[in-house]
């Protein structure tokens, strides 16, 4: 079956300091990919809908310049993180759906950031 | 308002037994879909069930069953012959739009706040 691969899991990093997590769609073509953010014991929150060659949309209240999403292929969209402070430390989780296909959305398998 | 609601925030279900998780959903659009899916302690994220607006019949895979009732906006899960292993974090979500989904950009999800379920011996 179609599969969403998220790299990293687990980062840790120091405060300042930016990180890139990658989603790629490894046997589909994704035109759109979705960035979510999931804090401890509650539910996940959109945060942008990356499309592939142009620019992400953003959901309302999610700073574009902190959180930086490229979408250059139809394979892969980035999330960047920059001058990461300890209120980002979330989970982060990307979706990717097989265009025509409705009822199947694909979840990569989450990034647990820490920031020190 | 509340797109989702989830109004159990855990559940309790002994081994071989069924439960049913609840879910109520709010949209003026007539053209909808509803997600379940199971969250393990690892984070990601399983599809379990889908559900969309124009089907006639309640969703069925395996175990899992979707009660869906148009009229009072509910799509509930039902898990029948409970393991161990269904011992999650369970979240129902709603895309809506209905043609959008064609192009790639409508699977835009709102999630409930989930039902933590504890599957017992």
């Amino acid at each position: 079956g179609a599969v969403v691969s998220q790299h990293p899991s687990r980062v840790i990093c120091k405060s300042g300091t930016s990180v890139k997590i990658e989603c790629r769609s490894l046997d589909f073509q994704a035109t759109t990919m979705f960035w979510y953010r999931q804090f401890p014991k509650q539910s996940l929150m959109l945060m942008a809908t990356s499309n592939e060659g142009s620019k992400a949309t953003y959901e309302q209240g999610v700073e574009k310049d902190k959180f930086l999403i490229n979408h250059a292929s139809l394979t892969l969209s980035t999330l960047t993180v920059t001058s990461a402070h300890p209120e980002d430390s979330s989970f982060y989780i990307c979706s990717a759906n097989i265009r025509g296909v409705r009822e199947k959305l694909f979840f990569g398998s989450g990034t647990q950031l820490s920031v020190l | 308002a509340q797109k989702i609601t989830q109004t159990q925030p855990g559940m309790f279900v002994q081994e071989k037994e069924a439960v049913t998780l609840d879910c109520t959903y709010d949209t003026s659009d007539p053209s909808y879909g509803l997600f379940w899916y199971k969250q393990p302690s690892s984070g990601e994220m399983i599809f379990l069930i889908y559900q969309g607006s124009y089907d006639q019949q309640n969703a069925t895979e395996g175990r899992y069953s979707l009660n869906f009732q148009k009229a009072r906006k509910s799509a509930n899960l039902v898990i029948s012959a409970s393991q161990l292993g269904d011992s999650a974090m369970y979240f129902c979500a709603m895309r809506e739009g209905g043609g959008i989904w064609i192009t790639g950009g409508g699977n835009k999800l709102t999630f409930g706040t989930g039902t933590q379920l504890k599957v017992e011996l």
